[in-house]
């Protein structure tokens, strides 16, 4: 599994777009980017991935660059329920399917 | 089931005993996976089945620990004489883990605590 890279944390103003960086520069063509996230004492929610194409659903959009050695995650409108840990994870289909959680972003999203 | 259930959410015991946390997976999902979260700490992988079998033990931290899985369905995670640093809350998630992409969902997890 290619490494990924987060900031440690990030504050975003409350009605404002979230954008969350993640670099993979090692990622292989086979690899998908995955977001999932944690918010304080429950399990990880998915949010969304990708193999090459830029992604969207109703909770987030996914843009990855022509490269595929970075990717950012878009929460359009944050609300103070968006507060939580975002883990941006790179992962192949095949073969072991377990993901490995790095530490992940902490956004704070602030009134 | 429409999610991942686990039970029980909550369990304290004393050093020593063993303890069997359940996870019931989205019907259908073939794939299991284990993890255990400290206090203030990271995801950590423990193990995974595909069907019964588990192909990647790798993460469980001691002989102690064991987990097993029948009918492709229910799995059973069991801490034999528990020690005060197995306290974690346990999360237990499922995928239907065929060819691409791969998503994990995930229960509320098991929250142990060890006196």
């Amino acid at each position: 599994d290619a490494k990924t890279t987060q900031p440690t944390s990030m504050d975003c103003a409350e009605g404002r777009a979230a954008n969350l960086p993640c670099n993979h520069s090692t990622i292989s063509g086979n690899e998908y980017v995955y977001w999932y996230r944690q918010i304080h004492s429950q399990g990880p929610q998915y949010i969304i991935h990708g193999l090459k194409n830029n992604e969207t659903n109703e909770m987030a959009s996914l843009i990855i660059t022509e490269d595929r050695k970075s990717s950012t995650l878009i929460l359009p409108h944050a609300t103070l329920r968006d507060t939580a840990v975002y883990y941006c994870i790179a992962k192949s289909g095949a073969g072991s399917y377990q993901l490995t959680f790095g530490k992940g972003t902490k956004l704070s999203v602030i009134p | 089931g429409a999610g991942v259930s686990q039970s029980p959410s909550n369990k304290v015991t004393e050093k020593g005993k063993d303890v069997e946390l359940r996870c019931d997976p989205i019907s259908g999902h073939t794939a299991l996976y284990w993890y255990r979260q400290s206090l203030g700490q990271g995801l950590e992988f423990l193990i995974y089945f595909q069907g019964n079998s588990a192909p990647d033990k790798s993460g469980l931290p001691s002989d102690r620990f064991s987990a097993e899985r029948t009918g492709g369905s229910v799995s059973t995670l069991t801490i034999q004489r528990t020690q005060q640093e197995d306290s974690a809350v346990y999360l237990c998630a499922s995928s239907l883990a065929g060819s691409g992409a791969n998503v994990l969902t995930f229960g509320a997890g098991s929250r142990l605590t060890v006196l």
